[in-house]
């Protein structure tokens, strides 16, 4: 296991449109996180799982956005009917113990979305 | 007052200088503070962490962290070309060690 895996990395879609995130973290963390991403701003928290239990969702996750993760493993990020303004990064991430024992945040290579 | 504060810069600095990044924080709950370096189209990778008051070395980079007046540096020695990049600041203030709070990143340029 190389990392957290991010798929599709680049994803052209027209406005109204549904599109969906896969990420699959590294095996034995068990903490996965979703941040999004705007040219020329840091990322911003999403939400997050520990296993299957999504245990915080940020005020910037409208109504349209749905997180999953089904068995503990792989997590869906999914945009229903997409606006311009959804156009972005987004970042899975997920923690373990780094070399130094401590909590390390690992990020994907991201998915980038472009809505039309 | 945005929760984290970084200068958007760019800062160049030419090779072999030391750059010197700063990051502001407004919520004093804060445990733990990181510092990441992300390149132009890539994800953010962490360099560095420190939890406590004081300066953190690691190799060419030194992370000093200052509760009191909720402030964090980060020093790059000898800084060569291969740093240019984005570095981001962010902060973590609870028990969910990774749900980050990160300012919008200062752009570093090192000109050969």
């Amino acid at each position: 296991d190389t990392g957290v895996s991010q798929d599709p990395r680049h994803k052209i879609t027209k406005r109204g449109q549904n599109v969906t995130f896969r990420c699959d973290p590294i095996s034995e963390h068990n903490r996965l996180y979703w941040y999004r991403q705007t040219l020329g701003q840091g990322p911003e928290f999403l939400t997050y799982f520990q296993n299957e239990a999504q245990l915080e969702k940020s005020r910037l996750l409208s109504d349209r956005f749905s997180a999953e993760r089904p068995k503990g493993s792989f997590s869906t990020l999914e945009i229903q009917r997409t606006e311009q303004g959804d156009s972005a990064m987004y970042l899975c991430a997920s923690i373990g113990q780094g070399a130094s024992g401590a909590n390390v945040l690992t990020f994907g290579a991201g998915s980038r979305l472009t809505v039309l | 007052q945005k929760e984290v504060e970084q200068n958007s810069g760019p800062l160049s600095v030419p090779e072999g200088a030391i750059a010197s990044l700063n990051c502001t924080y407004s919520d004093r709950v804060s445990q733990s503070f990181f510092w990441y370096r992300q390149y132009s189209g890539k994800s953010p990778e962490l360099i560095m962490s420190i939890y406590s008051n004081g300066d953190k070395e690691d190799g060419r980079f030194t992370a000093q962290l200052n509760k009191a007046s909720q402030y964090v540096s980060l020093l790059i020695r000898d800084s060569q070309p291969s740093d240019s990049a984005t570095y981001l600041c962010a902060v973590s203030g609870g028990t969910s060690y990774g749900k980050l709070t990160f300012g919008q990143g200062t752009i570093l340029t090192v000109h050969p």
